[in-house]
């Protein structure tokens, strides 16, 4: 079985400030896939960024990036230029890859941070 | 295209009732799942449907149960509510592949009382 750890339950930080997340996870597998989801107040689940496990290259979708680290097993998504809008919880989730194409055990997400971002 | 549709948004039962959600995915995606969100627990995954079979399931009692209708609706179910039922539930929907990404709706508020 997966697990998936945020350590940081809170963080608060200044508008326009850049602020990085952290997540490190457990899993035997060698394939799989990662992501960052946000939760804002109301409650839709937003899908921030995605990674391959089998990709180096981190990925990145505009304000925000990750630093995949695969033998230390970290995935932290860094956000820069932070803006109000980005007040939310952020999970993070663990999906392993299911080469039968059989679909996959669901995501296995982290317990959340809760990011403040102070006008 | 529409994102994922949850009904109702809210709902308020009491213990020993059933219980019965509904998730309309994305045009065109063919897999929904279901979560479970609590405050003690955090996201829990339920169960997977893909072309009206259940093809994954977490490790929830079967008083949890689910089921995929041909135009890929789904609807889940839970039987003699308890306390510990309360909570959000999500669903998401992808098309179906091994790994794809999962877009969520805005869920179903369950109160038990």
């Amino acid at each position: 079985a997966q697990t998936v750890t945020q350590s940081q339950p809170e963080m608060s930080v200044q508008e326009a400030e850049t602020v990085t997340l952290s997540c490190t996870y457990d899993t035997s597998e060698n394939n799989y896939y990662l992501f960052w989801y946000k939760q804002p107040p109301s409650r839709q689940m937003i899908l921030v960024i995605r990674q391959e496990a089998y990709k180096q290259q981190n990925a990145t979708e505009n304000r925000f990036s990750v630093n995949f680290q695969k033998a230390a097993k970290s995935f932290s998504l860094k956000i820069s230029d932070s803006q109000l809008g980005d007040t939310a919880m952020y999970f993070c989730a663990f999906m392993k890859h299911e080469k039968s194409g059989g679909g996959a055990d669901g995501l296995t997400f982290g317990k959340g941070t809760h990011l403040i971002i102070q006008p | 295209k529409a994102g994922v549709t949850q009904t109702p948004r809210y709902l308020i039962k009491t213990r020993g009732q059933q219980v019965t959600l509904s998730c309309s995915p994305i045009s065109g995606h063919r897999s929904v799942s279901w979560y479970q969100q609590t405050p003690g627990q955090g996201l829990q995954f339920l169960f997977e449907y893909f072309s009206e079979t259940q093809r994954n399931k977490g490790n929830f009692p079967g008083r949890f149960s689910g089921r995929q209708f041909s135009n890929s609706r789904s609807e889940m179910n839970v039987s003699t509510l308890e306390l510990g039922d309360s909570a959000l539930y999500l669903c998401a929907s992808s098309l179906g592949g091994a790994v794809d990404t999962q877009y969520f709706g805005p869920g179903t508020r369950l109160t038990v009382l």
